[in-house]
């Protein structure tokens, strides 16, 4: 069974502070991997995604992908009120749009 | 019109009635999907379309029923649901298959309630 684990939170940070969510997969396959960010009501929306290991910058958000560890997290740097959603990984297993895999999500909570 | 648009944004049914979702695409995408969101769940992938073929049927109850005309429309034929059907219906686009795809458009789901 192919699995996706985030810890649900809530995690709540300070504003200005670093969120730092995280992420395991189970198949060593994994060739892609995703975050999407959903605001209570809405549907979710791509923020960032990484192929290759090490880490991805855009904004205040960084990617950090490690193969050997089945590992990918998300840092969002300055953290505002803003950010407050809930923050899905997602992990394709190769190959076709089946086999993009979502975890459950882990809720943000960032209080000025 | 932009994005991924969804209608009806909110149904409510019985358990003998018929209902359809739409979903509708204005980003020339190649690849269309039915995703469900429950409460304290994964989002769950249901059906996948790519060039209007259905290409994945994740292991749906035959009382959902997918129809894609053509590359910009997707339909979620409803009947006889159950209750516990009950939960946000998300479609999503995105632009063809590949060993990266997981760049989805989603639309704003319809929330349905089957009583």
């Amino acid at each position: 069974q192919k699995e996706v684990e985030q810890n649900s939170g809530p995690l709540s940070v300070p504003e200005g502070a670093i969120a730092s969510l995280n992420c395991t997969y189970s198949d060593r396959g994994s060739q892609s991997f995703f975050w999407y960010r959903q605001y209570s009501g809405k549907s979710p929306e791509l923020i960032m995604f990484i192929y290759s290991n090490g880490d991805k910058e855009d904004g205040r958000f960084t990617a950090q992908l490690n193969k050997a560890s089945q590992y990918v997290s998300l840092l969002i740097r300055d953290s505002q009120p803003s950010d407050s959603a809930t923050y899905l990984c997602a992990v394709n297993y190769g190959g076709s749009q089946g086999n993009l895999i979502f975890g459950k999500g882990t809720k943000l909570s960032v209080k000025p | 019109e932009t994005g991924v648009t969804q209608t009806p944004r909110h149904l409510v049914m019985g358990m003998t009635n018929k209902k359809s979702l739409k979903c509708e695409q204005h980003l020339g995408h190649n690849a269309m999907y039915w995703y469900k969101q429950s409460a304290k769940k994964p989002l769950e992938l249901m059906f996948v379309y790519n060039f209007k073929e259905q290409t994945e049927n994740n292991s749906v109850p035959s009382r959902f029923s997918p129809e894609c005309p053509n590359s910009s429309h997707l339909f979620l034929h409803l009947h006889t649901l159950q209750p516990e059907d009950s939960a946000l219906y998300l479609c999503a686009s995105s632009r063809s298959s590949g060993a990266n795809t997981g760049e989805l458009f989603f639309g704003e789901g319809s929330r349905l309630t089957v009583l």
